[in-house]
């Protein structure tokens, strides 16, 4: 079974540019979370679809961040204008259902580098 | 400061040895898991604990949730230069599935 596809793995562009990131779940799963992990740190919840639905979004800096999954499949998550601040991993993660206990399954990042 | 305090940060140690990592809240959590996550990779899941005071065992490996459910460890017994990589603990606080991640020990063993 394949596991969470993310891409592109690595990406370096200059601040107030504009950034996607696409993450492809495993197969059958419901739910959908995207996070950022800065350097040295654990991963940090930016947002969590239940199919198609957002269903917590409170940690994604709406300003300049946006995120979608059409279909309630894919997902791309985008930043614009990208800051300095911005430079970390993004992880996306999917499981089953949103319901406590089910195991989440993290894709490879994409590693941002904004100069 | 972080929900989910863990330490130490860093810890590196020669194979064999025998070592402990922390994960400390004064939150209580319905559940807490712990991950390992490799240079390049997403975290992957090592265990969940649901219990107060239950201790699960997975090889060299043994995690204890803490009475209150505030607090857990980790023991690797007889550490092989496998094991290193960062080692993160992660809540849920209530019975959905929103976990709390702790900022991680970075382990490292040398052969």
């Amino acid at each position: 079974e394949a596991g969470v596809v993310q891409s592109p793995r690595y990406k370096i562009i200059e601040k107030k540019q504009p950034v996607a990131f696409w993450c492809n779940p495993i197969s059958g799963h419901n739910t959908l979370y995207w996070y950022r992990q800065n350097l040295g740190q654990g991963p940090e919840l930016l947002i969590r679809y239940e199919n198609e639905e957002a269903v917590d979004d409170s940690q994604l800096p709406k300003d300049r961040f946006s995120a979608e999954r059409l279909k309630g499949v894919d997902s791309t998550l985008k930043i614009q204008p990208a800051e300095l601040g911005d430079s970390a991993v993004y992880l996306c993660a999917s499981s089953t259902s949103g319901s406590r206990q089910e195991t989440q399954y993290f894709g490879p990042g994409t590693r941002l580098l904004v100069l | 400061t972080q929900l989910l305090e863990q330490s130490p940060q860093f810890l590196s140690i020669q194979e064999g040895e025998n070592l402990t990592v922390y994960c400390n809240s004064s939150s209580v959590f319905s559940s807490l898991q712990w991950y390992r996550q490799e240079p390049g990779e997403g975290p992957v899941l090592l265990v969940t604990v649901v219990t107060g005071g239950e201790v699960k065992k997975l090889k060299r490996l043994t995690f204890q949730f803490g009475d209150a459910r505030k607090d857990s460890s980790l023991h690797i017994t007889a550490a092989q230069p496998g094991d290193t990589g960062l080692y993160l603990c992660a809540g849920a606080l209530s019975a959905g599935n929103m976990l709390t991640f702790g900022g991680g020990t970075r382990l490292m063993v040398k052969p």
